[in-house]
């Protein structure tokens, strides 16, 4: 049980053009998804805090205008990279919890390169 | 956030036990020590976790120190599967729906063949 996936797995896209990353909980309905992001060689950097039915919420530094979230169900959540550059190609990765502040169970990753 | 101390690095032999340290000197009382790994190129994975009694599952064991201010995730017998980083974390008991878990630099463990 607890199954998180995401699509696509990979993706490689123009420079300015903007790609959605798709987040589900398969087997249970998370309350709440988190979005990382990890660069070559480093760890996982929380990027947003993503509620069903409300606002997500971002860490400092991470532009919301660019990374748009959407948690429109409790099955489903959405990154937008918009008008994406080279340097946000990175590995992002999705966890989801069903007890608030329960353990997170993570997907297995979508890596953006922007060419 | 209570912080980890973990080594960047370690090697082991296939087939031999692992022993996996972590420092976390700042612990509070209602921190649990949790471990996950993250293969190559995958999402991290949960291992264990514990609060004050060490705990066995099938994948690990992690034995904590009786102040708590280190704990050790203890892999009985190494297989080139488990070529990972494993990462130390301490999560709160109670949250709000806010992030609890925080990730360090981990420690990548090489399995030789």
């Amino acid at each position: 049980g607890a199954v998180v996936s995401q699509h696509p797995s990979w993706v490689i896209c123009k420079s300015g053009t903007s790609v959605k990353i798709e987040c589900r909980s398969l087997d249970f309905q998370a309350t709440t998804m988190f979005w990382y992001r990890q660069f070559p060689k480093q760890s996982l950097m929380l990027m947003a805090t993503s509620n069903e039915g409300s606002k997500a919420t971002y860490e400092q530094g991470v532009e919301k205008d660019k990374f748009l979230i959407n948690h429109a169900s409790l099955t489903l959540s959405t990154l937008t990279v918009t008008s994406a550059h080279p340097e946000d190609s990175s590995f992002y990765i999705c966890s989801a919890t069903f007890l608030v502040g329960g353990e997170q169970f993570f997907g297995p990753g979508t890596r953006l390169t922007v060419l | 956030d209570a912080k980890t101390t973990q080594p960047n690095s370690m090697e082991s032999n296939e087939e031999e036990p692992v022993h996996l340290p972590c420092n976390h000197s700042t612990i509070s009382g209602t921190d649990y020590i949790h471990w996950y790994r993250q293969l190559p190129s995958q999402g991290p994975e949960y291992v264990i976790h514990g609060l004050t009694s060490n705990v066995n599952n099938r994948m690990a064991s992690l034995a904590i120190a009786e102040d708590r201010k280190s704990s050790t995730l203890i892999l009985h017998r190494a297989t080139l599967r488990d070529a990972a980083v494993y990462y130390c974390i301490l999560r709160k008991a109670v949250q709000t729906g806010a992030n609890n878990l925080f990730f360090g630099t981990g420690t990548r463990l090489t399995v030789i063949p």
